[in-house]
């Protein structure tokens, strides 16, 4: 089934450790996208992409890095310098061009002891 | 002006009863307004979408209901049932910026049997 995978569902770090998120999508979608999720806060925009070997900061980019190396990989990296990382990861994706349906994966919920 | 504004923060109502969730927009350039279900641990989900060229969208028991000139757009739920419980995110997007969603803030919604 096509679909977006994410994973680890939930992971566990230590301050001043990065972690990285992976994102994999079969859907065949240009364009990739990570949100933040945070209690209250809906949704937050972190980076996106739309091409391989390109992507663009979203509002809240500080501390955390992406790369686009393959259509389907779309992982991301939350640094030390994320000064409060705590909280649930989304990665979506959907078909370039126009306005369109959202996909999202199931999420990752990142705790920092 | 990029911002979405969703009321009420949480909403319980009656099994059979109607939901009601609005939302505010200030961008006039925007014209595409999707309504998001999430249920927890899960990713959100798209359940309706509007363009500004109408007034009202019904799919099923969810209308999206669309006031250009009051910048305003609201989900109502009709008979609403215990499995409609789950958060629901407006958002909006515009040509360019690579059609990003600005989300509202969410809405819990709880349906009592």
């Amino acid at each position: 089934d096509g679909g977006i995978t994410q994973s680890p569902k939930y992971l566990f770090r230590k301050e001043g450790q990065n972690v990285t998120l992976s994102c994999e999508q079969n859907l065949n979608h240009d364009a990739m996208y990570w949100y933040r999720q945070d209690p209250g806060q809906g949704l937050r925009l972190i980076y996106y992409s739309h091409i391989v070997n390109d992507f663009q900061k979203g509002d809240i980019a500080e501390g955390y890095s992406v790369s686009r190396e393959k259509k389907e990989s779309f992982p991301l990296t939350v640094t030390s310098a994320q000064k409060n990382p705590t909280a649930f990861y989304l990665c979506a994706s959907r078909h370039s061009g126009g306005p369109g349906e959202l996909f999202f994966g199931e999420g990752s919920r990142l705790t920092v002891l | 002006q990029q911002q979405v504004k969703q009321s009420p923060q949480s909403l319980i109502v009656q099994k059979g009863g109607i939901s009601i969730i609005n939302c505010a927009y200030e961008n006039t350039a925007f014209d595409y307004f999707p309504w998001y279900q999430q249920f927890p641990g899960k990713g959100p989900a798209l359940l309706i979408a509007i363009r500004p060229d109408v007034s009202e969208k019904k799919e099923g028991r969810f209308t999206i209901s669309f006031n250009k000139s009051a910048k305003q757009f609201s989900l109502h739920i009709m008979d609403s049932q215990p499995g409609d419980s789950a958060t629901y995110f407006c958002a909006a997007s515009r040509e360019g910026s690579a059609r990003q969603l600005t989300f509202g803030s969410g809405t819990q919604l709880t349906v009592l049997p």
